[in-house]
């Protein structure tokens, strides 16, 4: 089963406008993080957003917020007054706590395209 | 403020050669990850690495691929006698511990003719 799903493959939205994107995962963990990543077309990886699965409050990061409903395990990215320049792929990830490792687990991504 | 370092940028190799892909974490940053990125795809973990320890390597393919974190130095990571399915891109991340968010560095484009 897909740890991280992102079930749309590309959104679009006009300036200025409020974007959700969606990501829902799986894990039997009781302790978790959750990340978002901005990948633009040039190619780097950009850390957006971080929630602890304990964290009660949702994150926000000037205009991120992440939208974490843990009954449900989704954590959906919401980008307030869209900027052409947020024009990029966006991946959701989680790291597992009891895992040795802590790696990111990552899914497909969304392609968000802001146009004006 | 120096972010993660990775370098080449871009890496062009004939099959049958090796590459070599070098990356110097964050100022501070002892926790090393490597990430490979298909087209299309979303990272797939391959590596993780403290200081001259690997500690997780479950994602490694078990024949051609090795990585370094020595005391001195960058993180490497190595692929032998690469082949056409090598290519991608390779993400190395770092973080000060291993519960704090990756930050990652812009790739290694791997191109293999």
């Amino acid at each position: 089963a897909q740890k991280i799903t992102q079930t749309q493959p590309g959104m679009f939205v006009q300036e200025k406008e409020a974007v959700t994107l969606d990501c829902t995962y799986d894990t039997s963990d009781q302790s978790y993080g959750l990340f978002w990543y901005k990948q633009p077309s040039s190619g780097e990886m950009i850390f957006l957003i971080y929630q602890g699965s304990y964290d009660e409050q949702n994150a926000t990061e000037g205009r991120y917020s992440l939208n974490f409903q843990k009954a449900r395990k989704s954590a959906n990215l919401v980008i307030s007054a869209s900027q052409l320049g947020d024009s990029a792929m966006y991946f959701c990830a989680m790291r597992e706590d009891n895992q040795a490792g802590t790696a990111l687990i990552f899914g497909k991504g969304t392609t968000l395209s802001v146009s004006s | 403020n120096a972010g993660v370092m990775q370098n080449p940028r871009h890496l062009v190799r004939r099959r049958g050669q090796e590459a070599r892909l070098r990356c110097s974490p964050m100022k501070g940053h002892s926790h090393v990850y490597w990430y490979r990125q298909l087209p299309e795809e979303g990272l797939k973990f391959m590596v993780y690495l403290q200081k001259e320890n690997i500690i997780d390597e479950s994602g490694m393919p078990k024949e051609r691929f090795s990585a370094e974190f020595p005391k001195e130095g960058p993180s490497i990571l190595r692929i032998q006698q690469v082949v056409r399915g090598d290519s991608a891109a390779y993400f190395c991340a770092s973080s000060p511990h291993n519960n704090q968010p990756q930050h990652f560095g812009d790739g290694t484009r791997l191109s293999i003719l």
